[in-house]
């Protein structure tokens, strides 16, 4: 069974890089796609991107900007790098696989492990 | 704007039946499937209905899903204390070409 854990610093300050790392276990990751996703405190979840294991990227337009998402198949674990963190940046950040399958000629895709989720808070 | 429309929060009592509804329009839920994930507070989501009505291994019989052109909804019977949580629905979007989850309803068992 896949387990995913990400892992990263809790406090970043404003302006600067924060880096996530998720590391999986159980299963290969040069299958599926990954994702990350994040909660502000008290918020809903907003999705921030994903990758396949080939490295091609696929990112929420309000992130395009200054969202990295890569992957390290040589490690098992792909990764989030975010320039240019503000205090809107603190949240909860989950990462997650994306299973995909044609279901009677529709393309179903659906996030079925999750990470623990990392708190981020960005403060000076 | 593409959007995922959910009711902030809901209620019932033990054995009741609840439904959870979410609107979306043509670009996400009327060309895509739907799923649904279940967060207890403090962890992180669980996927509970993928592909409008499918449950993951694990996941009991009360729940059940459906969809109708631009809205899905999440149906949970025989209510129990621990189905307290926030549900949240989700689809793909294709003018955004990226995924979209609903604002999440919280659902309370009084």
């Amino acid at each position: 069974q896949v387990q995913l854990e990400d892992s990263g610093p809790g406090l970043v300050k404003p302006s600067e890089t924060l880096v996530l790392t998720c590391n999986v276990s159980g299963d290969s990751i040069s299958t599926y796609f990954w994702n990350w996703v994040r909660q502000p405190p008290g918020k809903g979840l907003e999705w921030i991107g994903s990758v396949y294991y080939s490295g091609s990227t696929n990112y929420k337009d309000s992130f395009r900007s200054r969202v990295t998402i890569s992957v390290d198949t040589s490690k098992n674990q792909f990764s989030l790098t975010m320039n240019s963190v503000t205090a809107a940046d603190t949240a909860v950040y989950y990462c997650a696989r994306e299973r995909r399958r044609m279901i009677r000629g529709d393309l179903s895709i659906w996030l079925d492990s999750w990470g623990q989720g990392t708190l981020v808070t960005v403060s000076s | 704007q593409s959007v995922l429309t959910q009711s902030p929060s809901t209620s019932g009592t033990p054995g009741q039946r609840v439904a959870i509804s979410c609107s979306g329009s043509s670009s996400n839920i009327g060309r895509n499937t739907v799923n649904w994930y279940q967060q207890v507070p403090g962890t992180a989501p669980k996927l509970l209905i993928y592909n409008n009505n499918q449950r993951p291994s694990g996941v009991p019989d009360r729940f059940s899903g459906s969809k109708s052109g631009t809205s899905a909804s999440l149906a949970i019977s025989g209510l129990r204390s621990e189905d307290e949580a926030d549900y949240y629905c989700e689809a793909w979007d294709d003018s955004l070409n990226g995924r979209l989850f609903g604002g999440g309803t919280k659902l309370t068992v009084l």
